[in-house]
């Protein structure tokens, strides 16, 4: 089955950016018509999908995130990453990255352990 | 887009039958059949529980079902179990290609 793991820092100042990467491993994200995930979770509290990313490239963002929002993939790494810019203590989070269980894109399901990330000076 | 509506706790009896509902509005759950249920354990990643409003993945329990009426969606645990204990999120479809969350319900076995 599909594996994935986030990586990045796990402390951020605040203003700066945020760059999380996944990567996925026992499958391929070029070889599939997938849109893959990223989705976040603030301490105690619920999920928040941030936004997805076809395997060719085309994105899809979270309304209330979008202008801070980038996704891309690096097909030769099998690697796709998340950047969210002028973070503010909000915005830390728990943040998953997830693998689609159809073609459709409205589902997830392996998804990465998930990776704390605090905004903090 | 804000986040869907669901109690914020649910309880009940070893065997006994519980259900979740996730109120959207008509530009989510009402408009589309995309619902999906997550469950998940403290400190665990979510889980994949229900598609497409009623369908399960190979592997889930029988126990679970879905289903929509109007803007609301529901999940129904019967013969509920200790291991049922967790946390559950519905997820819709918002349309061009965005999904929106609701804010879960933890679910207690008493």
């Amino acid at each position: 089955q599909v594996q994935l793991q986030e990586s990045g820092p796990g402390l951020v100042k605040p203003s700066e950016t945020l760059s999380l990467t996944c990567t996925v491993s026992r499958g391929s994200i070029s070889s599939s018509s997938y849109y893959w995930g990223w989705i976040r979770q603030p301490p105690g509290k619920g999920l928040e999908w941030i936004g997805t990313i076809y395997y060719s490239g085309s994105t899809y963002y979270n309304p209330s995130l979008k202008s801070r929002v980038t996704i891309s993939v690096d097909t030769s790494k099998n690697q796709f990453s998340l950047k969210l810019n002028s973070v503010t203590a909000a915005d830390t989070a728990v943040y998953y990255c997830a693998s689609p269980f159809d073609t459709s894109g409205y589902y997830y399901e392996y998804w990465g352990q998930g990776t704390l990330v605090t905004v903090s000076s | 887009q804000s986040a869907l509506t669901q109690p914020a706790s649910v309880s009940g009896s070893p065997g006994q039958s519980i259900t979740i509902s996730c109120t959207g509005t008509s530009s989510d759950v009402g408009s589309y059949n995309f619902v999906s249920w997550y469950q998940q354990h403290p400190g665990k990643a979510p889980k994949l529980m229900i598609y497409e409003g009623s369908k399960r993945p190979s592997g889930v329990s029988n126990r679970f079902s879905g289903s929509k009426s109007g803007n609301t969606a529901s999940l129904t645990i019967s013969g509920l179990q200790a291991e049922d204990e967790a946390d559950y999120y519905c997820c819709s479809y918002a349309g061009s290609s965005t999904l929106v969350f609701g804010g879960g319900t933890k679910v207690t076995v008493l």
